[in-house]
């Protein structure tokens, strides 16, 4: 069975700062993949970024980047530079072979930004 | 245009009543999904769809159903409505073309049941 923790309820940053998320993952597969999405209060789902268990290179995209470390079984979203629009519950995910290629949600941080 | 569409957005209904969410996408993929999103909780996943011919349960599908009546159309029911089925409902698609088969959700639906 696949499971994803984030222990983090709430996190809190000031605006133009840098934020780690964590997310640790639990999967028998060797093939599988990490996904991170973003909810703001409008209550959309946003996909992030991805991480192939295979890439060999963390994952990046524009102020977002993954911080995989595959021996200890963690994908942590790394934000850049934080803006007030980054508050939002951020969802860690993923999908692997003994799924069936659907999605394992973790229960998600709830970021913060300040002025 | 939105690529994942899903009616209604909001609704209001009481116990023991049937309700459709329907779930429209026109970005062309093969792979649809259902899910529930708890406070707390995250997301689960209802019922999943790999093709039109392809209808597979999901780790909450008790007191659902589903129906795909075309590759781009969706469609999770509720039988027989209870309060516990009070949540935020979403579709999402993915494409059959390898990783990262990423999912891609619809704005939700946020279900009420008195």
């Amino acid at each position: 069975a696949q499971k994803i923790t984030q222990t983090q309820p709430g996190m809190f940053v000031q605006e133009k700062e840098a934020v780690t998320l964590d997310c640790t993952y639990d999967t028998s597969d060797q093939s599988y993949g990490l996904f991170w999405y973003k909810q703001p209060s409008s209550g959309e789902m946003i996909f992030l970024i991805y991480q192939g268990s295979y890439d060999e290179q963390n994952a990046t995209e524009g102020r977002y980047s993954l911080n995989f470390q595959k021996a200890r079984k963690s994908a942590n979203l790394v934000i850049s530079a934080s803006q007030l629009g980054d508050s939002a519950m951020y969802f860690c995910a993923m999908r692997g072979v003994s799924g069936y290629s659907t999605l394992t949600f973790g229960k998600g941080t709830m970021l913060l930004v300040s002025p | 245009d939105a690529d994942v569409t899903q009616t209604p957005r909001n609704r209001i209904t009481k116990t023991g009543k049937r309700i459709m969410l329907e779930c429209s996408q026109t970005k062309g993929h093969d792979r649809m999904y259902w899910y529930r999103q708890d406070p707390g909780l995250g997301l689960r996943l209802i019922y999943y769809s790999f093709d039109v011919k392809d209808i597979n349960k999901g780790e909450i599908s008790d007191g659902y159903s589903v129906s795909r009546q075309a590759q781009a159309k969706f469609s999770l029911s509720l039988e027989s409505a209870i309060p516990n089925q009070t949540a935020l409902y979403f579709c999402a698609t993915s494409d059959l073309g390898g990783p990262p088969d990423t999912q891609y959700f619809g704005p939700g639906t946020r279900l009420t049941v008195l």
